[in-house]
């Protein structure tokens, strides 16, 4: 059984502070893909990122940046001089084998002027 | 790029009601899931379809089924729907190949009164 846990239900900064969104994800795959959407306020999931496990380099596209560590099997996104408009919903996702992703609960950012 | 599209962002709807939510993609994709979101649960999945007139449930098919008459169109039917059913409903559609990813639409936000 394939489980994402992010254990951050509501995370609250000041514009400008840098914050990190935690995942972690339990899968008894060898291959898998995990993933982080954004959902803003409008309602729309926007995919951000993929990355599959085999592939531990982290990434960075402008202010965010995605940690992949499968000693620890966490997956965590940081968004570096957070704005107003980065405040949504973010999910993390996992998919395994069956291509059935399993998602996260959400973290919900509030980022405030 | 890839679009999906929900027939409707906001729906109104009585108790007992017959609840017709429909999912138009326009990429040919094969793979389509419904799920519903609620606070504090993330995303859960209803159901979904590799293909035409296939169906597979999901983790919650509890008061739902679906039609995929054609490729581009996938409905998800509530026969009689109930208040607890007030939810927000996101389509989401899947790259066939080697990395899949979903893609989602704008989501549709039912309450059943």
């Amino acid at each position: 059984a394939q489980k994402v846990t992010q254990a951050q239900t509501e995370i609250s900064v000041v514009e400008k502070e840098d914050v990190t969104l935690d995942c972690v994800y339990e899968t008894r795959d060898t291959t898998y893909y995990l993933f982080w959407y954004k959902q803003p306020p409008s309602g729309e999931l926007v995919f951000l990122i993929r990355r599959n496990s085999f592939d531990e380099q982290n990434e960075i596209s402008g202010r965010y940046s995605w940690n992949f560590q499968k000693s620890t099997s966490s997956f965590n996104f940081t968004i570096t001089a957070s704005q107003v408009v980065d405040s949504a919903v973010y999910f993390c996702a996992l998919m395994g084998g069956s291509y059935i992703p399993t998602f996260g609960r959400g973290t919900s950012l509030i980022v405030h002027p | 790029d890839v679009k999906v599209t929900q027939s409707s962002r906001y729906l109104v709807k009585r108790t007992g009601e017959k609840v017709f939510l429909e999912c138009v993609q326009d990429m040919d994709h094969e793979n389509m899931f419904w799920y519903r979101q609620d606070p504090g649960l993330g995303l859960r999945l209803i159901y979904f379809s590799y293909d035409v007139k296939m169906k597979e449930k999901g983790d919650i098919p509890e008061g739902y089924s679906v039609s995929r008459e054609k490729k581009e169109r996938f409905s998800l039917i509530l026969e009689s729907a109930s208040t607890n059913q007030t939810s927000m409903y996101l389509c989401a559609i899947q790259l066939a190949g080697v990395e899949d990813t979903q893609y989602f639409g704008p989501g549709t936000r039912l309450t059943v009164l």
